[in-house]
C-alpha cells in the first residue's frame, strides 16, 4: 500500500533550526511536496523535489533521497510565525498526491 | 478572483439533509481536486477533475457523495443524506501544472 510517515508534533526554539522528516512508500514516484498549513487556513505550497539532493529557498530547504524513500524539510532562523503544520505529500505514478497527516511545529520564545 | 474561492466557508446542517459545496478555481486552471481533512488528520483525496471529466473518483467515500464540474471552471461537491462522520473541512485545490496546487480556504461542514 501507499503510505507517508512524519512525526505528529515537534517543538523548537525561536532562532533555532529544525528538521522535519518524512518517509514515503508509493506506487511509482513523481516527486515529493511540502506544504505549510496554519491553523484554520488552507495549505500553501513550500517546495517540490523530484531529483535527489537539497533545494534551498531562503530560510527553508528541502532534501530528497529517492533510494531511501526519505525527505526532510529544514527550517532555519525560526520565527514565531513558522508555528504551523507541515504536510509532506508524495506523488505516485498516476500523478496523484498521497498526503501525510502533517507535523505540528510549535515554536517557543 | 486571484485565488481559489470556496463557499460557504461554514455550513451547519442536520443529519439526513443534503449539502452542496462550491469551488471556484483559479481562472485557466484545468485540474481541480477535492480533499477532506478531519481534525488532526492528513488530506483525504476525494475526486480529481481534468477539465470537466473526472478520471479519478476513487476517493469518494460512498454513493452519497457526488461532484460535477461545468465549463471547465466551477465545481460542486454534493453530499446527500449527511451523516455525522461527514463532518470535516472540505478543501478544493486547482492547478495548471503538476508541481503546485493552490488551495481554497475550505468549507467547514458540521453535521449535527
Amino acid at each position: 500500500g501507499q503510505n507517508i510517515d512524519q512525526p505528529t508534533e515537534m517543538t523548537a526554539t525561536e532562532g533555532a533550526i529544525v528538521q522535519i522528516n518524512c518517509t514515503y512508500q508509493t506506487s511509482g514516484f513523481n516527486g515529493l511536496f511540502w506544504y505549510q498549513q496554519h491553523a484554520g487556513e488552507a495549505p500553501t505550497f513550500l517546495s517540490y523535489n523530484v531529483l535527489d539532493g537539497l533545494e534551498e529557498k531562503g530560510r527553508f530547504s528541502s532534501f530528497l533521497s529517492r533510494s531511501k524513500g526519505y525527505s526532510y524539510l529544514l527550517l532555519k532562523e525560526l520565527q514565531m510565525k513558522d508555528s504551523a503544520s507541515y504536510l509532506c505529500a508524495a506523488m505516485d505514478s498516476n500523478y496523484q498526491l498521497i498526503w501525510g497527516a502533517g507535523t505540528k511545529l510549535i515554536i517557543k520564545p | 478572483g486571484a485565488g481559489v474561492s470556496q463557499s460557504p466557508s461554514n455550513k451547519v446542517t442536520e443529519k439526513g439533509k443534503d449539502v452542496e459545496l462550491r469551488c471556484d478555481p483559479i481562472s485557466g486552471h484545468t485540474a481541480l481536486y477535492w480533499y477532506r481533512q478531519s481534525l488532526g488528520q492528513g488530506l483525504e483525496f476525494l475526486i480529481y477533475f481534468q477539465g470537466n471529466s473526472a478520471p479519478d473518483k476513487s476517493g469518494l467515500p460512498s454513493d452519497r457523495f457526488s461532484a460535477e464540474r461545468t465549463g471547465g471552471s466551477v465545481s460542486t461537491l454534493t453530499i446527500q443524506r449527511t451523516q455525522q462522520e461527514d463532518s470535516a473541512v472540505y478543501l478544493c485545490a486547482s492547478s495548471s501544472e503538476i508541481e503546485k496546487l493552490f488551495f481554497g480556504s475550505g468549507t467547514q461542514l458540521s453535521v449535527l
